[in-house]
């Protein structure tokens, strides 16, 4: 099973508004990532868990918050989004932090009104 | 500094091979890969293959690697109309993976 789910699966939400993405495997991997991708773009990473820690932040505002309660677990807390923050967010997990073969979810369609 | 290139689109008829070409330019890259997106979903892992190599088979997919030239190639033979997507090289650099910008795979009947 190379299984990554996310919830939701479409988020519309307001400038003002405090939402969170969800991310979950049960592959025993031991890294998690957040990825961005704008339409017609390749994804951008954003975020790294290495064993429940965060390993690499690619200089993402802070109005974007991971969080990972538990190796299975990754969320990204999200709050006063602006519209260019739209996306698709995905989320994808690998065995250890050295990247080889990440498995990637169905990711999140934000929108921000 | 690292870039993946692609061209952006492939047009075939269903039955035919497809050949969508890659190049890269970090020569440490450990692994690369090719994803497939199709509309409103997530990327799915095809393949890979170590650098070491210069070829791997899987099933309809061939993927080809020329070090010398940073070149990676993904063959899929007898194509179909559910291959068309959005197709990602991309290379390992570490921790992060660098993604060309994709390839349309257009597949008509």
């Amino acid at each position: 099973d190379t299984e990554v789910t996310q919830t939701p699966k479409h988020l519309v939400m307001g400038m003002t508004n405090k939402k969170s993405l969800k991310c979950e495997q049960h592959m025993g991997h031991r890294a998690m990532y957040w990825y961005k991708q704008k339409a017609k773009k390749p994804p951008e990473l954003m975020f790294v868990y290495s064993y429940e820690k965060l390993s690499i932040n690619e200089s993402v505002p802070s109005r974007f918050s991971p969080e990972c309660p538990n190796s299975s677990l990754l969320n990204l807390h999200l709050h006063a989004l602006q519209p260019e923050d739209s996306a698709l967010y995905l989320c994808a997990s690998s065995q250890d932090d050295r990247g080889f073969e990440q498995y990637f979810g169905p990711g999140t369609r934000l929108t921000v009104t | 500094g690292e870039d993946v290139e692609q061209s952006l689109f492939l047009s075939v008829r269903e039955g035919d091979s497809s050949v969508i070409n890659c190049t890269y330019t970090d020569s440490s890259s450990t692994y690369l890969y090719w994803y497939k997106q199709e509309p409103g979903a997530g990327l799915q892992l095809l393949t890979y293959i170590f650098s070491n190599m210069d070829m791997k088979q899987d099933q309809r997919l061939t993927v080809l690697l020329n070090k010398k030239d940073k070149h990676l190639s993904l063959r899929i033979a007898d194509t179909q109309t559910g291959d068309s997507a959005i197709y990602f090289c991309a290379e390992s650099t570490g921790t992060a993976l660098i993604f060309g910008k994709g390839t349309t795979l257009s597949v008509s009947s």
